[in-house]
């Protein structure tokens, strides 16, 4: 099916662990991102990804780690993950940036809620 | 102080009620601003784009944007129990989506 899919949807797992969400796009969309949904903060911005190897941090990358070998490809890794780190992480993908178009809106996918005890 | 406010709710109205979902922000170089839908348990989508003042309107959707007060909001009229949703906002200066700055969302919860 065409579109943006995030794996896996739930996942557990404890401090000190690597954990690594990922993140397929069927559009071979230029840009990719990845945001954290926490409670009272709104959506922001962990990573980004341009194109297959361009990636750039955005407003919270500490602990965390991305990677674009493919266009299709977006995962991000937790490489020691912390309690604070629990969250519901969502991939987005863009056909080109800037907005100049309104119809080139952001595809998010459905979402990894992640918990760290 | 956060970039963006929201209200986060829940707003619970009866169906076919007029909804007023609302955000302020305080960066006066904001020109971009968008409303986002999000369905429990799944993504945003984009529901309306504004750029700079003015109304836009959609069917059933409104989306008004008063840069004298850093205010926008969203008008929802014959709301519907489909309606019920989170709604975000989100804006940017240069409309690049790696600028884009989000409010926390307000729950909206359409009663039959």
């Amino acid at each position: 099916d065409a579109g943006i899919t995030q794996s896996p949807r739930y996942k557990i797992t404890e401090t000190g662990r690597q954990v690594t969400l990922m993140c397929h796009q069927t559009w071979s969309h230029s840009y990719m991102f990845w945001y954290r949904q926490d409670l009272g903060h709104g959506l922001r911005l962990i990573y980004y990804s341009a194109a297959a190897d361009i990636t750039d941090k955005g407003e919270v990358p500490d602990g965390y780690v991305v990677s674009r070998s493919k266009t299709e490809n977006f995962p991000l890794t937790l490489e020691s993950a912390t309690r604070s780190q629990t969250s519901v992480y969502f991939c987005a993908s863009r056909r080109i940036q800037g907005i100049s178009d309104p119809s080139e809106k952001l595809f998010f996918g459905s979402g990894t809620q992640l918990s760290v005890l | 102080q956060k970039e963006v406010e929201q209200d986060p709710g829940p707003l619970s109205v009866p169906e076919g009620a007029i909804v007023s979902l609302n955000c302020t922000y305080s960066n006066s170089a904001f020109q971009y601003f968008m409303w986002y839908r999000q369905y429990s348990r799944k993504g945003p989508e984009l529901l309306m784009y504004t750029y700079s003042s003015g109304n836009k309107e959609d069917g059933r959707f409104t989306a008004q944007v008063d840069k004298s007060s850093k205010y926008i909001s969203l008008f929802i009229r014959d709301s519907q129990p489909s309606d019920s949703a989170t709604y975000l906002c989100a804006m940017s200066e240069s409309g690049s989506n790696y600028q884009l700055i989000w409010g926390a969302g307000t729950k909206l919860i359409i009663k039959p």
